[in-house]
């Protein structure tokens, strides 16, 4: 199964706050891990990335959390804004022949940070 | 700028026609991708093409087509066979190696 798994949902956070999404995956070949964000009506944004050689990466306020053994991955948003509110997509893909790199995507999660 | 450009931004069709989705590039990337967009399933892949002249079915390919006649351009057809065409249809490419870059979208709506 090439899977990928993701909740919550929907998350409300306040201000400041912290924001925890979390994915699951169960094909032991995928080996890039992306998170995504995407505004209404617009196309998905990289946002920060992670291969599973690493166990936690951080770029300003994001940050990915790797769990090999466990087979999870979560992004952590620390100081939420309103700004990010958005919907943030997880993905997993593999290596493939070829220039092409097949994305799988989990459901998404639509972040409200209220003011 | 580079980046990938998608036409139209919305698009109705009626039921049994077949329309057409724009997807230029000019960020020279050699692989092209299309995935469609349902509320609260994410993202799910159509088809792909690493090069020209050659694409490959994705998850969901049933309904549509595609062509790859040059490197910059990377059209969808939804054909009359898609019974449930109505859904956000995005467009990406990626450099050998690198990450996506998507487009802006297409709305396409059932009238």
């Amino acid at each position: 199964q090439q899977q990928v798994k993701q909740s919550p949902q929907s998350l409300i956070v306040q201000k400041g706050g912290i924001s925890i999404i979390n994915c699951a995956y169960e094909n032991t070949a995928f080996d890039y891990f992306p998170w995504y964000q995407q505004f209404p009506g617009k196309g998905p944004a990289l946002l920060i990335a992670i291969r599973p050689d690493v166990s936690e990466k951080k770029e300003g306020r994001f940050t990915i959390s790797f769990n090999k053994s466990a087979k999870q991955f979560s992004l952590h948003i620390m100081d939420s804004q309103p700004g990010d509110s958005a919907t943030y997509f997880c993905a997993a893909s593999m290596k493939s022949s070829g220039s092409a790199r097949q994305l799988t995507f989990g459901s998404g999660t639509q972040l409200t940070v209220l003011p | 700028d580079g980046g990938i450009t998608q036409s139209p931004k919305y698009l109705f069709r009626k039921e049994g026609q077949n329309v057409t989705l724009s997807c230029e590039q000019n960020l020279n990337h050699d692989a092209m991708y299309w995935y469609r967009q349902d509320p609260g399933q994410g993202l799910r892949l159509i088809y792909y093409s690493q090069i020209v002249n050659d694409f490959q079915k994705g998850d969901i390919a049933e309904g549509y087509s595609v062509s790859r006649e040059k490197k910059e351009s990377f059209p969808l057809t939804v054909t009359s066979a898609q019974k449930n065409p109505t859904a956000f249809y995005l467009c990406a490419s990626t450099p050998l190696g690198g990450g996506y870059t998507f487009g802006s979208g297409t709305r396409l709506t059932v009238v």
